[in-house]
């Protein structure tokens, strides 16, 4: 299956704290994108990575993405509450032509 | 530049009647994905339409599912004789025409469709 997995499915940490949620795949792929939902919300596109590209940077996020490994890491620096929030990847490919899949997410709690 | 829009927001159904979801994509967009998200769950990719046509829709259920994209006018996703598994929260996305695979897929806020 070509289908993104976070990991962890959940995580609380306490405002001011870095928060780092992982993604694994399983095929290759041409990007992966990192989405946003807020409860009761649509999603909202965070960032945008491609194959050739191991790091990229958006204000308080850093995503990485490890070709070899198949995998991808989001970290928010210095969370707030309001980044709190479902998290997913999304994996796009060729093979598996025009959409994404998404993993089941991970749900984030930032404390205050 | 009005994102994506999707109504109603909120759908109730009894079980045996028609939900129909309607999409309007972002201005210049020619590309619109349904998705379903079940409760405590990711989304899950149900069919693809570019104007007039039906780009991919392997991931549509194959009765009582149907999905439009007419040349003027909404994206239409049609469940007839709505039971109540069908109750979920259904997104759309659109995208620009296509340079490559995977793209990025804008979001509407969702239809949230319950079956009594």
């Amino acid at each position: 299956s070509q289908q993104g997995e976070e990991d962890p499915q959940a995580l609380s940490i306490q405002e001011g704290e870095n928060a780092t949620m992982n993604c694994s795949y399983k095929t290759s792929i041409n990007n992966l994108q990192w989405y946003r939902q807020n409860s009761g919300r649509g999603l909202v596109h965070l960032i945008l990575i491609r194959s050739n590209e191991r790091e990229k940077h958006s204000g308080r996020l850093r995503v990485t993405l490890d070709t070899s490994k198949k995998s991808s890491s989001l970290l928010i620096t210095a969370s707030r509450a309001a980044d709190t929030a479902s998290y997913f990847c999304a994996t796009g490919s060729d093979n598996y032509g025009q959409n994404f899949v998404f993993g089941p997410g991970t749900r984030l709690s930032v404390l205050p | 530049n009005a994102g994506v829009m999707q109504n109603p927001r909120h759908l109730v159904r009894r079980r045996g009647q028609e939900a129909r979801l309607r999409c309007s994509p972002m201005k210049g967009h020619s590309h619109v994905y349904w998705y379903r998200q079940l409760p405590e769950e990711g989304l899950k990719f149900m069919v693809y339409l570019q104007k007039e046509n039906i780009i991919d829709e392997s991931g549509m259920p194959k009765e009582r599912f149907s999905a439009e994209f007419p040349k003027e006018g909404p994206s239409i996703l049609r469940i007839q004789q709505v039971v109540r598994g069908d109750s979920a929260a259904y997104f759309c996305a659109s995208s620009p025409p296509r340079t490559g695979a995977g793209e990025t897929q804008y979001f509407g806020p969702g239809t949230r469709l319950l079956v009594l």
